[in-house]
């Protein structure tokens, strides 16, 4: 399995601020997801990220919001906007493996609060 | 559209005693299965998955699950808990390249 790393590990930011954070994987990958994990509730994605193609976003969430880069097959961000304290949250990325591709595997996530 | 149901969202057991954590499915396709564990402080990890093979399926840790088609299931078991498996507990279902997660079940283990 890949191993991948999230940067920062966690933050607390101000209303109205934005803040990027960065997911690194040690191989490269074609698909790259970003979730949010609310407290006390499950995993929701967000976006799936493609290397040189537009992020793909879920109902609820708008590019505005959560713009994603995704430069190369090993790297991606994912910035929050103008956040609000309901923004507050842990931000996973994960990455797509096995012979299917349907396999994922985690980051460690960036817990975000705002304040 | 796609959904999963997780029965128990608390569980509370002794050491020794035996586990099943229900999950149910909705999907049109053909579906691969997971589970996923969250132990304190520690990262999304993945238990176990369903391929379309045996619908018995071994995970890590001595963990189980079964996959029972016509009653849209995979519930997780394990025979005899450990203290250490004291974590939250997600199943999801992989479709259009995706993954669905239920809403996850904790798992306290008491010695």
């Amino acid at each position: 399995s890949a191993v991948i790393s999230q940067k920062p590990s966690r933050d607390i930011c101000q209303r109205g601020t934005s803040l990027t954070i960065q997911c690194q994987v040690d191989s490269q990958v074609t698909m790259m997801f970003w979730y949010r994990q609310q407290p006390g509730q499950s995993l929701t994605l967000i976006a799936t990220a493609n290397q040189g193609s537009e992020a793909t976003y879920e109902s609820g969430f708008v590019i505005d919001k959560f713009p994603i880069s995704r430069p190369n097959l090993t790297f991606s961000t994912l910035t929050v906007s103008n956040m609000s304290p309901e923004d507050s949250s842990i931000y996973l990325c994960s990455v797509a493996s096995g012979v299917a591709g349907y396999e994922q595997y985690f980051g460690p996530g960036t817990r975000l609060t705002v304040t | 559209a796609q959904s999963v149901s997780q029965h128990n969202h608390h569980v509370i057991l002794s050491e020794a005693a035996s586990l099943e954590l229900g999950c149910n499915y909705s999907y049109g396709g053909t579906v691969n299965l997971f589970w996923y564990v969250q132990y304190p402080g520690q990262h999304l990890q993945l238990l176990l998955k369903y391929f379309s093979e045996d619908p018995l399926v071994k995970g890590i840790k001595g963990f189980e699950a079964e996959f029972i088609k016509s009653k849209f299931s995979f519930n997780l078991r394990k025979p005899s808990v450990q203290w250490s498996d004291t974590a939250e507990y997600f199943c999801a279902v992989s479709g259009y390249n995706k993954l669905i997660f239920g809403a996850g079940t904790r798992l306290a283990v008491h010695p």
